[in-house]
């Protein structure tokens, strides 16, 4: 079944501890983001990847790093979460984002909660 | 900056009823996604709307886009229980092709 695949989905850990939510797509998508949502804001997004090693910030980059080594895997990692990382998180991937009407599908979420 | 506007932020519906609602954007582009997010779910793919005149419709759910007014409309035709969810329209612009999303639209039916 093609899908975007998460894990977590659900998380709790404590300020300052490091952590990696990862994500895979086997849709052969060219495509990797990674978005934040939290009620009244939408969603925005953290990263975003065009291609294996091309990685961009999007709108909201501060706390987070990410990587793309293959093709498949678009992992987030928060190297010292605070509370104000608390959200739910969102991977999506896409074959081509904007052309010929290709749009994202999106991971089922990562709920995090940073005490 | 891109602004992409949803209103009204919430919608109640009434049952068999008819509504619309609205995404402003304020640059140019020519693609717009429609998703719906149900409660503590992910977001789903509804409508790709890729130029300007287009339109598409599911069911009871019709979008549409101008592209000259930077406006997309979704309108809901005899509204039902089941289309109670959170619908969000996002536009894609940019040699990086970044999509960015309104705040999105809460609906609820009521019998």
């Amino acid at each position: 079944e093609a899908q975007v695949t998460q894990n977590p989905r659900y998380l709790i850990t404590v300020t300052g501890k490091k952590l990696t939510v990862t994500c895979s797509q086997n849709m052969n998508h060219e495509y990797m983001s990674w978005y934040r949502q939290d009620p009244g804001l939408g969603l925005r997004q953290i990263y975003y990847s065009m291609n294996v090693e091309v990685t961009d910030k999007g709108d909201v980059p501060e706390g987070y790093k990410v990587s793309r080594k293959e093709k498949r895997n678009f992992p987030l990692i928060l190297e010292s979460p605070s509370p104000n990382q608390t959200s739910l998180y969102f991977c999506a991937s896409s074959l081509a984002l904007g052309r010929g009407g290709y749009g994202y599908t999106f991971g089922s979420g990562t709920r995090l909660t940073v005490v | 900056e891109l602004k992409v506007e949803q209103n009204p932020l919430f919608l109640s519906m009434q049952e068999g009823k008819n509504y619309t609602i609205y995404c402003n954007y304020s640059t140019t582009s020519d693609r717009l996604y429609w998703y719906r997010q149900d409660p503590g779910k992910s977001l789903e793919s509804l409508f790709v709307l890729l130029s300007n005149g287009a339109v598409k419709q599911e069911g009871r759910l019709m979008a549409s886009l101008d592209t000259k007014a930077r406006l997309s409309t979704l309108h809901i035709t005899a509204a039902v229980h089941d289309l109670s969810a959170t619908y969000f329209c996002a536009v894609v612009t940019g040699a990086n092709s970044k999509l960015t999303f309104g705040k999105g639209i809460t609906l609820s039916v009521r019998p």
